[in-house]
C-alpha cells in the first residue's frame, strides 16, 4: 500500500448532491489534514486532526464536514456545494515532532472535484 | 502577516541548463521550510526539510539552501523528467504556509 491513498480520484457532482471523499494513510502518523488546491493559489488548509481530535477548522463553510474515525482514516463529506468549490482536494498526514513541532506533510494523490 | 512568495512563476530551461528557484518568506518563528515537487494531477511529493539558516540538502540534481529570509532550490543539469511544479512551504507555530509554486519545464 502506498503512503496516503485518496478515493475517488475524480468526482463530478451537482449542487444538490451529497458525496464523500476518503483518505487512508499507512504511515503510522497521528495527524491528518485536508487541503484545497485551486489554480494559481497557495494550498489552503481546511481541517487538521491530531490523534482523531479536530484541532483546526480554517473557517470552512459548513457544506464541508470532516470526519476522522481513527488516526488512519479521514473523510470529507460534501453537500450542497457551489461551482466555486471545484478544486483538487488533498489529504495529508504527518507525525507530530517534539515540543509541538509538526514534521513534513505527506500528501495523497488528491481528489479532483467538479461541481456543476 | 505570514507570507511565502515563490519566483519565478514559470521557468523554461534547456536540458542541462542549470538554474535556481526562489522562495522568500516572512513568518515569525520559522520552524521549518519544506520543498515539494508536484506533477500535474497528482499530490505534492516531499523533497526536503530545512530548519536553520546555512543548512543545505541535496538529492540527485537538486540542492536546497536556506537563509534567514529565503530558500533556493538549485537544479543542476536538469533533465526533462525534472519538469514539474515545485512548491515551497514554511511552518510557523503549527501552521504551514505554502507558496503558489514555480512551474518548471525542461526542454530536451
Amino acid at each position: 500500500e502506498t503512503g496516503v491513498t485518496q478515493t475517488p480520484r475524480h468526482l463530478v457532482m451537482g449542487m444538490t448532491n451529497k458525496k464523500s471523499l476518503k483518505c487512508e494513510q499507512h504511515l503510522g502518523h497521528n495527524a491528518m489534514y485536508w487541503y484545497k488546491q485551486s489554480a494559481k493559489k497557495p494550498l489552503e488548509l481546511m481541517f487538521v486532526y491530531n490523534f482523531k481530535e479536530q484541532t483546526e477548522n480554517n473557517s470552512v463553510p459548513s457544506r464541508f464536514s470532516p470526519e476522522c474515525p481513527n488516526s488512519s482514516h479521514l473523510f470529507l463529506h460534501l453537500h450542497t456545494l457551489q461551482p466555486e468549490d471545484s478544486a483538487l482536494y488533498l489529504c495529508a498526514s504527518s507525525q507530530p515532532g517534539l515540543a509541538g513541532f509538526s514534521r513534513e506533510l505527506f500528501f495523497g494523490e488528491g481528489s479532483r472535484l467538479t461541481v456543476l | 502577516e505570514d507570507q511565502v512568495t515563490q519566483s519565478p512563476e514559470a521557468l523554461r530551461l534547456q536540458e542541462g541548463e542549470s538554474s535556481s528557484l526562489n522562495c522568500s518568506y516572512t513568518v515569525s518563528g520559522l520552524r521549518g521550510l519544506f520543498w515539494y515537487r508536484q506533477d500535474p494531477g497528482k499530490g505534492p511529493e516531499f523533497l526536503f526539510t530545512l530548519y536553520s539558516a546555512g543548512e543545505e540538502k541535496e538529492k540527485e540534481r537538486l540542492k536546497a539552501t536556506l537563509t534567514k529570509k529565503e530558500s533556493f532550490l538549485h537544479i543542476t543539469a536538469p533533465k526533462p523528467e525534472d519538469s514539474a511544479t515545485y512548491l515551497c512551504a514554511v511552518q510557523s507555530g503549527n501552521q504551514f504556509y505554502f507558496g503558489t509554486g514555480t512551474s518548471l519545464t525542461v526542454i530536451p
